[in-house]
């Protein structure tokens, strides 16, 4: 099956800087990845996507990257707030266009 | 309101009685998905469906089932649920396989 991995599983930031969560993949040929919010109790929330003709985008604070040579994605979030406190998940288009893989989330701690 | 309805939110049952967990969705969207969520795992994709009558295995389809007669609705079956299949399940859905899901708000499992 497909890899995600995020390397580092929990993120303390205080409120204000900002924050950089990164996630690895390892199918060459996946073409479009979203970045989901998760609070606890809750389903996930989708925050930002891109896709492989890109390297960046920007959203309302927040910007994904994406690296294809190093096959590496991250998502910054810029002044961090209490309300980003949540799990973050990075999700790989499977290049087919019908499955999705998951990475395992990184924990996002804001310290006010 | 958009959402992605699951039902029952939560559910305590035992090995081999049959189970169904439904899924509907308001937004006419053709894709939609089935996940559980494990501690360390991340979220893995069960089953989805392209559109009606149309479904395929995700990574871990092994003692589900899913079926898809109407646009709206996508329930997962387990028909003779073990203890490995304790979990949180999520429902999603999208336009296609290749825009950001909503999700539902989840169904925790337990098996006994």
């Amino acid at each position: 099956g497909e890899s995600v991995g995020l390397h580092l599983p929990t993120l303390s930031v205080q409120e204000g800087d900002n924050s950089i969560i990164n996630c690895a993949y390892s199918n060459s040929a996946s073409d479009y990845f979203i970045w989901y919010k998760q609070e606890s109790g809750k389903g996930p929330q989708f925050i930002i996507d891109i896709r492989s003709n890109m390297d960046k985008r920007q959203g309302q604070r927040v910007t994904v990257l994406l690296n294809k040579t190093v096959k590496h994605l991250s998502l910054q979030i810029a002044a961090t707030q209490p309300g980003d406190s949540a799990v973050y998940f990075c999700a790989e288009n499977s290049g087919t266009g019908n499955q999705f893989y998951f990475g395992t989330g990184t924990s996002l701690t804001v310290i006010p | 309101e958009a959402q992605v309805t699951q039902n029952p939110r939560y559910l305590i049952t035992v090995t081999g009685k049959k189970l169904t967990v439904t899924c509907s969705q308001n937004m006419n969207h053709e894709y939609m998905s089935w996940y559980r969520q494990d501690p360390g795992l991340g979220l893995r994709q069960i089953y989805y469906s392209m559109n009606v009558e149309v479904t395929d295995k995700g990574d871990v389809p092994e003692g589900y089932k899913v079926s898809r007669k109407e646009k709206r609705n996508f329930p997962l079956i387990l028909e003779s649920p073990s203890p490995n299949q304790t979990s949180l399940y999520f429902c999603a859905s999208s336009w296609s396989g290749n825009q950001p899901q909503h999700f539902g708000d989840g169904t925790r499992l337990s098996i006994l």
